[in-house]
């Protein structure tokens, strides 16, 4: 079983819609959660992090997570063409492995205007 | 306050041979990690280091080293290489032995091997 898994994509949305992207992760023992944004042939870069069940939001975008059923999500409102960009879910380890960060694949988003 | 940054950013090497990556930190972080990227994929921990010493260390062979140097800058070494070791190395920094928050990635260095 991956450690991190995330909905096969690519997921394609008009834009002004709600992309909503998701996550599972199999070490329960996991405390925080990342999502960055990475652009072809770039660096990802942070967008949110949570720590909490619940939601988290910043500006269009919300994070939720849901650690009894281990899972955690992104949702992007008012999508713009801007926000086309493979999206990575990562999670800290737990105990002994909490200094790294699991990577998913990576869900593909294409907003079209 | 300067980022992460990575050299060289693109780089072409021969199997078998020998390269190193280099990576300074974002100013006041003490640590920094190395992830490794192959195409359509998500990072891979390779290792990290905190005070120049290595804490962690990911699922890959010892032909991959690391230093950490006093200024928390750091190198990734990769010996004998192979034509999987193609992909984009990411050099991230953070503070406080990493359990602080997310890390900020490095604009990364193309590695390609023929």
């Amino acid at each position: 079983q991956k450690e991190v898994e995330q909905n096969s994509g690519p997921l394609s949305v008009p834009e002004g819609a709600i992309a909503s992207l998701n996550c599972t992760y199999s070490d329960r023992g996991s405390q925080s959660f990342f999502w960055y944004r990475q652009y072809s042939g770039k660096s990802p870069e942070l967008i949110m992090f949570i720590y909490s069940n619940g939601d988290k939001e910043d500006g269009r975008f919300t994070a939720q997570l849901n650690k009894a059923s281990q899972y955690v999500s992104l949702l992007i409102r008012d999508s713009q063409p801007s926000d086309s960009a493979t999206y990575l879910c990562a999670v800290r380890g737990s105990g002994g492995s909490n200094y790294k960060l699991t990577f998913g694949k990576g869900t593909l988003l294409t907003v079209n205007p | 306050e300067t980022g992460v940054t990575q050299s060289p950013t693109h780089l072409i090497k021969t199997r078998g041979q020998q390269v190193t990556l280099r990576c300074s930190s974002q100013s006041g972080h003490n640590t920094v990690s190395w992830y490794q990227q192959a195409l359509g994929q998500g990072p891979q921990f390779i290792f990290q280091y905190y005070r120049e010493e290595e804490n962690g260390r990911g699922n890959f062979p010892p032909r991959f080293s690391g230093l950490q140097f006093p200024n928390y800058s750091s190198e990734l070494n990769v010996n004998a290489l192979e034509l999987d070791d193609s992909a984009l190395y990411l050099c991230a920094s953070s503070s406080g032995g990493g359990r602080n928050y997310g890390y900020t990635f490095g604009s990364g260095t193309r590695l390609t091997v023929v």
